[in-house]
Formats: C-alpha cells, sequence, structure tokens
C-alpha cells in the first residue's frame, strides 16, 4: 500500500525559503503525477501546482509563479516544494497529492500525504 | 475568492439527505471538465470521495452520490450520519487559469 510521507514541521522567517519533501513509501510515482496544495489555518485547499515526474515538467498556479518550484527525485521517489520569499500569509499545512493520470486537465487526487506545518514567523 | 462557489455550511439531521452545490463557470464546469469531491475531517488530511463527476472510490459508501449539469455540480448525501460532519471540496480545471481549481469549502453539521 503505496502511502506519501512528508517531512516534518518548519518554522521560517519571513524573507527565506522551504523546502517541503513528500516521499511514496511502499510504491514509486511511476506513471502518477505529484501536486501540493496548501490550506492556511481556517481556510481552504488551494492548488499551488503539480510535476509529471516521468515528464519532469512542472506547472504553478499563477498566485505562486516565480516563488515555488517543484522537483521529483525518482531514484527515492520523493517529491519537493520549495516556496521561496516566505510571508506570514504562507503559514500553512502543506499537502502533496497524488493524481493518477498524467493528463493535467484530467488531475483528481486519491492519495494525500498526511500535511506539513510551516509557519512563517519573525 | 475561491472559481469553483460552495455554500459555506450545510446542515441536517440523521438520517436526512443533504446536496451541496459547486457552481463554476464556462471555463471550468461549463467547459466540460470533470468535478472531483473530498471530505476533510477536523485534523486530517481530505480524502477522495468522489471522481469524475459520479465515482466513487472503493471503501466510500454509496450513501455518497454526485451529479454534474452545466455549469454546477453536487454532492448528495443520504441516510445522513454523525461521522459525515466534516468539511467538503470540489475541485476541477479551469482552461483560463490552466490550473486545478478548488471550492472554498462547505461545513456539514449533523444536528
Amino acid at each position: 500500500q503505496v502511502q506519501l510521507v512528508q517531512s516534518g514541521a518548519e518554522v521560517k522567517k519571513p524573507g527565506s525559503s522551504v523546502k517541503v519533501s513528500c516521499k511514496a513509501s511502499g510504491g514509486t510515482f511511476s506513471s502518477y503525477a505529484i501536486s501540493w496544495v496548501r490550506q492556511a489555518p481556517g481556510q481552504g485547499l488551494e492548488w499551488m501546482g503539480g510535476i509529471i515526474p516521468i515528464f519532469g515538467t512542472a506547472n504553478y498556479a499563477q498566485k505562486f509563479q516565480g516563488r515555488v518550484t517543484i522537483t521529483t527525485d525518482e531514484s527515492t521517489s520523493t517529491a519537493y516544494m520549495e516556496l521561496s520569499s516566505l510571508r506570514s500569509e504562507d503559514t500553512a499545512v502543506y499537502y502533496c497529492a497524488r493524481a493518477t493520470t498524467v493528463t493535467t486537465t484530467h488531475w483528481y487526487f486519491d492519495l494525500w500525504g498526511r500535511g506539513t506545518l510551516v509557519t512563517v514567523s519573525s | 475568492q475561491s472559481v469553483l462557489t460552495q455554500p459555506p455550511s450545510v446542515s441536517g439531521a440523521p438520517g436526512q439527505r443533504v446536496t451541496i452545490s459547486c457552481t463554476g463557470s464556462s471555463s471550468n464546469i461549463g467547459a466540460a471538465y470533470d468535478v472531483h469531491w473530498y471530505q476533510q475531517l477536523p485534523g486530517t488530511a481530505p480524502k477522495l470521495l468522489i471522481y469524475y463527476n459520479t465515482n466513487r472510490p472503493s471503501g466510500v459508501p454509496d450513501r455518497f452520490s454526485g451529479s454534474k449539469s452545466g455549469t454546477s455540480a453536487s454532492l448528495a448525501i443520504t441516510g445522513l450520519q454523525a461521522e459525515d460532519e466534516a468539511d467538503y471540496y470540489c475541485q476541477s480545471y479551469d482552461s483560463s487559469l490552466s490550473a486545478s481549481v478548488f471550492g472554498g469549502g462547505t461545513k456539514l453539521t449533523v444536528l
């Protein structure tokens, strides 16, 4: 049974960067895609971007263009999300989620990590 | 403001039927992109409930059903149970944004 195991909570200063990892335990990314979704305290879900590991191509929500980078390491079945120029509004739980198709317009997320809390505070 | 609009809250008594709407536009649901639904229990990650408008993953009770028409979609829950109390989110693709998008979420309260 594949699980997505995320890295631990982070506390960051405004203006710094954070890199969160997501490892497929018990399986590989294979022909799937990985997206990152965040949820600010008391707020809804927000899609940040996604990557198709076999193609190495990532696409990002316009809101995060230039600030987010999503990568994968197929040798370890691990995906990464790096967010730069952090501000207090970036305080949120960041989830990785698996999409079962490489067709971006058809993405739905059948497997989720438990989430990583990123707190941005001076 | 979310691209997909959901009511902030709905409620129902045990055993009743409730529906949650998800209203989009011509660049997402109205453009024939599929709608998916997630359930998020307090303090947990979202869980896939319905995919491709009407399909239930293995293990999801048939009390949950989805539908889609025009620029809107709906999630129906019949035989409401206390354990259904959660936040529910719709998700689709938006061609104007070239992005996956979520609704703002609906909090279901079981009275």
